[in-house]
């Protein structure tokens, strides 16, 4: 079954740096296909904050940055702030699922 | 910027249908696919599908039997039904812009609207 993984929470002090890593397989990102990351507070609209692996839209802060590299993606955030903590989504397209994924989901607490 | 708002009943009976609009503001509702994305509570997001704004759709192979989207151009708005509903249906109902196929991100989204399926 077509799966991107996440780990269910990270956390860090206020200024710090935190990873939050998205695997997946031959099938998603190792096929190449783009990755998106997600920003989602309960009760509001899922925000898109990294589009095509590393493109931010505008009005995201340069604290977030993406990367990806074989079967794997990363969401970067740098200078971490108290409004930062949220559930942070991966998603990308499965060639196997004919369709598109998203990661189970990391939630964020600021320390 | 175009917004999006989810409006239907938010309690459904096990076995019926499930029937969700989304309504298009700021925007044309023309070449883009209108998606539908579910996440139940305490669990990730799920992909249900899309409608492009000729018709043509495309569905998660797990809902497929059960799904079905539409759009209505001239009132700009798209729609999500799903029949036969269980408890495992019960989610908050999102729908959200990909741009393209190709920019296959998803933005905007709307606010989301929780349905639960209960008796």
């Amino acid at each position: 079954q077509a799966v991107l993984t996440q780990p269910p929470s990270v956390s860090g002090a206020p200024g710090q740096r935190v990873t939050i890593s998205c695997s997946g397989s031959r099938s998603n990102i190792g096929a190449d296909y783009d990755v998106h990351w997600y920003r989602h507070l309960p009760g509001t609209a899922p925000e898109l904050l990294i589009y095509a692996d590393t493109n931010r839209p505008s009005g995201v802060p340069d604290r977030f940055s993406g990367s990806k590299s074989d079967t794997s993606a990363s969401l970067v955030i740098t200078g971490l702030q108290a409004e930062d903590e949220a559930d942070y989504y991966c998603q990308s397209y499965d060639r196997s699922l004919s369709g598109w994924l998203f990661g189970g989901g990391t939630k964020l607490t600021v320390l | 910027q175009v917004q999006l708002q989810e409006s239907g009943p938010r309690l459904v009976k096990p076995s019926e249908t499930l029937s969700l609009t989304c309504s298009v503001s700021g925007g044309s509702i023309g070449s883009s696919y209108w998606s539908w994305i579910r996440q139940p509570p305490g669990k990730g997001l799920e992909w249900i599908g899309y409608v492009f704004y000729s018709g043509s759709t495309n569905y998660n192979p797990s809902l497929r039997s059960r799904v079905t989207i539409s759009i209505d151009t001239s009132k700009n708005q798209f729609s999500l039904i799903l029949t036969s509903v269980t408890a495992a249906d019960s989610a908050v109902y999102y729908c959200a812009v990909m741009p393209t196929v190709n920019r296959d991100w998803f933005d905007p989204w709307g606010q989301g609207t929780l349905v639960t399926v209960s008796s």
